[in-house]
Protein backbone atom coordinates (compact mmCIF):
# COMPACT_ATOMS: atom_id res chain seq x y z
CA UNK A 1 0.00 0.00 0.00
CA UNK A 2 0.76 3.78 -0.49
CA UNK A 3 1.63 5.34 2.74
CA UNK A 4 0.80 8.99 2.91
CA UNK A 5 2.44 11.33 5.24
CA UNK A 6 1.31 14.58 5.91
CA UNK A 7 3.03 17.81 8.08
CA UNK A 8 2.88 19.43 9.88
CA UNK A 9 -0.28 17.49 11.53
CA UNK A 10 -1.88 20.91 12.93
CA UNK A 11 -1.02 24.67 12.15
CA UNK A 12 -2.12 27.65 13.54
CA UNK A 13 -2.77 30.72 11.36
CA UNK A 14 -4.42 34.18 11.41
CA UNK A 15 -6.65 35.27 8.40
CA UNK A 16 -4.53 36.49 5.97
CA UNK A 17 -1.49 34.40 6.17
CA UNK A 18 -0.09 32.21 3.60
CA UNK A 19 -0.23 28.29 4.80
CA UNK A 20 1.46 25.46 3.06
CA UNK A 21 0.94 21.69 3.81
CA UNK A 22 2.84 19.45 2.36
CA UNK A 23 1.98 15.28 1.53
CA UNK A 24 4.94 12.59 0.83
CA UNK A 25 4.19 9.57 -0.91
CA UNK A 26 6.00 6.68 -0.14
CA UNK A 27 6.22 5.64 -3.92
CA UNK A 28 5.88 7.45 -6.76
CA UNK A 29 2.42 8.10 -7.52
CA UNK A 30 3.14 10.85 -10.47
CA UNK A 31 0.48 13.30 -10.04
CA UNK A 32 -2.78 11.03 -9.14
CA UNK A 33 -2.91 13.57 -6.12
CA UNK A 34 -6.22 15.04 -4.30
CA UNK A 35 -6.44 17.64 -1.50
CA UNK A 36 -9.72 17.41 0.26
CA UNK A 37 -11.36 19.71 2.96
CA UNK A 38 -13.23 18.46 5.70
CA UNK A 39 -15.25 19.84 8.93
CA UNK A 40 -16.41 18.24 11.53
CA UNK A 41 -19.75 17.02 10.44
CA UNK A 42 -19.87 17.83 7.13
CA UNK A 43 -18.74 16.35 3.73
CA UNK A 44 -15.34 16.18 2.42
CA UNK A 45 -14.87 18.75 -0.15
CA UNK A 46 -12.81 18.15 -3.42
CA UNK A 47 -10.19 21.15 -3.55
CA UNK A 48 -7.60 20.10 -6.11
CA UNK A 49 -7.06 16.55 -8.41
CA UNK A 50 -4.38 15.37 -10.08
CA UNK A 51 -1.73 17.47 -7.65
CA UNK A 52 -2.53 20.68 -9.04
CA UNK A 53 -5.90 21.14 -11.02
CA UNK A 54 -8.11 23.56 -8.91
CA UNK A 55 -12.11 22.00 -8.83
CA UNK A 56 -14.74 24.11 -10.13
CA UNK A 57 -15.81 26.90 -7.41
CA UNK A 58 -12.88 26.68 -5.02
CA UNK A 59 -11.66 29.74 -5.09
CA UNK A 60 -8.04 30.74 -6.41
CA UNK A 61 -6.30 31.16 -2.83
CA UNK A 62 -5.84 27.45 -3.25
CA UNK A 63 -3.13 25.74 -5.21
CA UNK A 64 -1.45 22.06 -5.60
CA UNK A 65 1.39 21.37 -6.94
CA UNK A 66 3.99 18.64 -7.16
CA UNK A 67 4.33 15.29 -8.56
CA UNK A 68 6.32 11.99 -7.55
CA UNK A 69 6.20 11.70 -3.92
CA UNK A 70 6.42 15.70 -2.99
CA UNK A 71 2.99 17.21 -2.80
CA UNK A 72 1.86 21.25 -1.27
CA UNK A 73 -0.99 22.55 -0.61
CA UNK A 74 -0.81 26.33 -0.55
CA UNK A 75 -3.61 28.56 0.26
CA UNK A 76 -2.68 32.15 -0.28
CA UNK A 77 -4.49 34.69 2.45
CA UNK A 78 -6.51 32.24 4.61
CA UNK A 79 -10.08 33.22 4.90
CA UNK A 80 -12.22 32.52 7.80
CA UNK A 81 -13.89 29.65 6.49
CA UNK A 82 -10.85 27.91 5.67
CA UNK A 83 -10.51 26.40 9.30
CA UNK A 84 -10.59 23.12 8.77
CA UNK A 85 -8.93 20.16 8.63
CA UNK A 86 -6.75 19.17 5.12
CA UNK A 87 -6.70 15.41 3.62
CA UNK A 88 -4.29 14.24 0.80
CA UNK A 89 -5.03 10.85 -0.93
CA UNK A 90 -3.37 9.07 -3.78
CA UNK A 91 -5.02 7.55 -6.19
CA UNK A 92 -2.71 5.65 -8.50
CA UNK A 93 -3.67 2.55 -6.91
CA UNK A 94 -5.64 0.23 -4.92
CA UNK A 95 -6.05 0.93 -1.87
CA UNK A 96 -6.99 4.18 -1.84
CA UNK A 97 -4.97 5.78 0.91
CA UNK A 98 -5.43 9.14 2.56
CA UNK A 99 -2.60 11.27 5.15
CA UNK A 100 -3.60 11.73 8.34
CA UNK A 101 -4.98 15.45 7.87
CA UNK A 102 -3.44 18.54 8.93
CA UNK A 103 -5.90 20.65 11.46
CA UNK A 104 -5.45 24.73 10.17
CA UNK A 105 -6.93 26.30 13.18
CA UNK A 106 -7.17 30.12 14.32
CA UNK B 1 -27.43 19.28 -7.96
CA UNK B 2 -25.43 16.02 -6.97
CA UNK B 3 -26.30 14.92 -3.33
CA UNK B 4 -25.78 11.45 -1.43
CA UNK B 5 -27.51 10.66 1.90
CA UNK B 6 -25.79 8.47 4.05
CA UNK B 7 -28.46 5.94 6.27
CA UNK B 8 -28.54 3.25 8.90
CA UNK B 9 -25.86 3.66 10.99
CA UNK B 10 -26.37 2.92 14.62
CA UNK B 11 -24.99 1.27 17.68
CA UNK B 12 -24.76 -2.57 17.37
CA UNK B 13 -23.07 -5.17 19.43
CA UNK B 14 -19.68 -6.73 18.13
CA UNK B 15 -20.21 -9.76 16.07
CA UNK B 16 -23.90 -8.55 14.83
CA UNK B 17 -24.51 -7.11 11.72
CA UNK B 18 -25.56 -3.78 9.76
CA UNK B 19 -26.58 -2.53 6.68
CA UNK B 20 -25.50 0.83 5.30
CA UNK B 21 -27.34 2.80 2.10
CA UNK B 22 -26.36 5.97 0.14
CA UNK B 23 -29.84 7.61 -1.69
CA UNK B 24 -28.02 9.41 -4.84
CA UNK B 25 -29.57 11.80 -7.02
CA UNK B 26 -28.97 14.89 -9.00
CA UNK B 27 -26.47 13.25 -11.22
CA UNK B 28 -26.89 9.56 -13.65
CA UNK B 29 -26.51 7.35 -11.30
CA UNK B 30 -25.62 4.24 -13.78
CA UNK B 31 -22.68 5.42 -15.47
CA UNK B 32 -21.03 6.28 -11.66
CA UNK B 33 -18.72 4.19 -9.63
CA UNK B 34 -19.26 4.60 -6.10
CA UNK B 35 -17.39 4.39 -2.96
CA UNK B 36 -17.11 4.24 0.80
CA UNK B 37 -14.50 5.28 2.87
CA UNK B 38 -15.02 6.06 6.74
CA UNK B 39 -13.07 7.94 9.48
CA UNK B 40 -12.70 6.04 13.03
CA UNK B 41 -13.33 8.81 16.00
CA UNK B 42 -10.17 10.93 16.28
CA UNK B 43 -8.47 9.70 12.75
CA UNK B 44 -7.99 9.83 9.32
CA UNK B 45 -10.02 8.96 6.42
CA UNK B 46 -10.15 5.17 5.72
CA UNK B 47 -10.95 3.52 2.38
CA UNK B 48 -13.10 0.70 2.78
CA UNK B 49 -14.80 -0.07 -0.96
CA UNK B 50 -15.78 0.73 -4.47
CA UNK B 51 -18.40 -0.92 -6.80
CA UNK B 52 -17.88 -0.06 -10.19
CA UNK B 53 -20.86 1.89 -12.63
CA UNK B 54 -22.02 -1.62 -13.51
CA UNK B 55 -22.04 -3.40 -10.47
CA UNK B 56 -19.78 -6.12 -11.71
CA UNK B 57 -16.39 -5.12 -10.04
CA UNK B 58 -15.75 -4.57 -6.15
CA UNK B 59 -12.99 -3.81 -4.21
CA UNK B 60 -12.56 -3.65 -0.37
CA UNK B 61 -9.74 -2.50 1.89
CA UNK B 62 -7.78 -5.37 3.56
CA UNK B 63 -9.60 -4.68 6.92
CA UNK B 64 -13.12 -5.49 5.96
CA UNK B 65 -12.67 -7.46 3.56
CA UNK B 66 -14.64 -10.79 3.58
CA UNK B 67 -16.89 -8.91 6.31
CA UNK B 68 -17.88 -6.14 4.20
CA UNK B 69 -20.24 -6.38 0.65
CA UNK B 70 -21.13 -3.40 -1.00
CA UNK B 71 -23.83 -3.58 -3.42
CA UNK B 72 -26.11 -1.20 -5.91
CA UNK B 73 -29.65 -0.89 -7.03
CA UNK B 74 -30.11 1.15 -10.26
CA UNK B 75 -33.77 1.47 -10.07
CA UNK B 76 -33.52 3.01 -6.82
CA UNK B 77 -30.15 4.97 -7.31
CA UNK B 78 -28.79 3.07 -3.68
CA UNK B 79 -25.86 1.94 -2.94
CA UNK B 80 -25.72 -0.52 0.35
CA UNK B 81 -23.13 -2.04 2.24
CA UNK B 82 -23.71 -4.75 4.33
CA UNK B 83 -21.43 -4.83 7.31
CA UNK B 84 -20.70 -8.58 8.63
CA UNK B 85 -19.14 -8.96 11.99
CA UNK B 86 -18.59 -5.70 13.40
CA UNK B 87 -16.07 -5.07 15.56
CA UNK B 88 -15.09 -2.50 17.82
CA UNK B 89 -12.66 -1.40 15.21
CA UNK B 90 -15.47 -0.65 13.00
CA UNK B 91 -16.44 1.81 15.11
CA UNK B 92 -16.62 5.19 12.56
CA UNK B 93 -18.59 7.84 10.38
CA UNK B 94 -19.16 6.21 7.14
CA UNK B 95 -19.31 7.99 3.93
CA UNK B 96 -20.11 7.89 0.43
CA UNK B 97 -18.90 8.95 -2.39
CA UNK B 98 -19.08 9.65 -5.97
CA UNK B 99 -16.42 9.25 -8.56
CA UNK B 100 -16.11 12.27 -11.07
CA UNK B 101 -17.35 11.91 -14.46
CA UNK B 102 -14.69 13.92 -15.88
CA UNK B 103 -11.78 12.94 -13.87
CA UNK B 104 -11.25 9.00 -13.12
CA UNK B 105 -10.93 7.78 -9.47
CA UNK B 106 -11.77 11.17 -7.86
CA UNK B 107 -13.95 11.66 -5.53
CA UNK B 108 -15.84 14.61 -6.32
CA UNK B 109 -18.88 14.54 -4.10
CA UNK B 110 -19.05 13.09 -0.28
CA UNK B 111 -22.51 12.74 1.70
CA UNK B 112 -22.16 13.48 5.31
CA UNK B 113 -21.55 10.46 6.93
CA UNK B 114 -23.79 8.04 9.21
CA UNK B 115 -22.62 6.78 12.44
CA UNK B 116 -21.80 3.17 13.13
CA UNK B 117 -20.98 2.68 17.12
CA UNK B 118 -20.02 -1.02 17.29
CA UNK B 119 -19.91 -1.26 21.30
CA UNK B 120 -21.02 -4.13 24.44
Amino acid sequence: DVQMTQSPSSLSASVGDRVTITCQASQDISDFLIWYQHKSGRAPKLLVYEASHLETGVPSRFSGSGSGTNFTLTITGVQPEDFAIYYCQQYDQYPLTFGQGARLDI
Amino acid sequence: QVQLVESGGGVVQPGRSLRLSCAASGFTFTTSVMHWVRQAPGKGLEWVAVISHDGRHKDYADSVKGRFTVARDDSKTLVSLQMTGLTIEDTAIYFCARVSPEQQSVLDHWGQGTLVTVSS
